[in-house]
């Protein structure tokens, strides 16, 4: 089955500061890898997702790459700021059909310093 | 307002005691989730469901059941056998020719 690492488990930046989590999944068949964010005590949320058939995407302040040749993504957070201080989870799945299911990394501890 | 709707919120139960927690969505989604949360580890897959009285396990399923007997409801009994209850259970729905998962609010369970 597919196996997702992510890195790093904790993350400190600046206030302003950039901030990249990347991530490698095992499966070559995987073919849609969002990013969620979980604030504490609350629920992941969708943050930004890329299909195999994209190199890159961008919304705002976020963006995701994807290199499916070494089979890593990553996902970039430009001009920090406090209230992006959260856990964010990567995730890999195939294309779908009847066994459709998201295999998600271990999650970053992002803390965004003012 | 649509959405999934996981209850309670905190649940406590003794050692030795099954427990059931409660996933409702009314967001029309045919497949439906149950992930496990703890520190440090990520969300591992217990159980899914792509359809109604259909439902595979997942990579952590020992220890756990569930059912599918309506498309909006997917309740997971946490059993006895299962070593380690205590964590933040997480439901999530897709819907179909999507693959974004969208979750609840969570349970977090706590066995003493």
């Amino acid at each position: 089955g597919e196996n997702v690492e992510q890195h790093p488990s904790t993350l400190s930046v600046q206030e302003g500061d950039s901030a990249v989590i990347k991530c490698t999944y095992s499966d070559s068949a995987s073919n849609y890898f969002p990013w969620y964010k979980q604030e504490l005590g609350k629920r992941p949320q969708l943050i930004i997702d890329i299909r195999s058939n994209v190199g890159e995407k961008k919304d705002q302040r976020i963006a995701v790459t994807l290199n499916k040749t070494a089979k890593h993504f990553s996902l970039h957070i430009t001009e920090t700021q406090p209230e992006d201080s959260a856990v964010y989870f990567c995730a890999a799945s195939n294309s779908g059909g009847s066994n459709y299911k998201l295999t998600f990394g271990k999650g970053t501890l992002l803390t965004v310093n003012p | 307002d649509g959405g999934i709707t996981q209850s309670p919120k905190y649940l406590f139960r003794k050692e030795g005691q099954n427990v059931t927690l409660s996933c409702e969505q009314n967001l029309n989604h045919d497949a439906m989730y149950w992930y496990r949360q703890d520190p440090g580890q990520g969300l591992r897959l217990i159980y899914y469901s792509q359809i109604v009285n259909d439902f595979q396990k997942g990579d952590i399923a020992e220890g756990y059941s569930v059912s599918r007997e309506k498309k909006e409801s997917f309740p997971l009994t946490v059993t006895s056998a299962q070593k380690n209850p205590t964590a933040f259970y997480l439901c999530a729905s897709r819907d179909r020719g999507l693959q974004a998962l969208h979750f609840g609010n969570g349970t977090r369970l706590t066995v003493t």
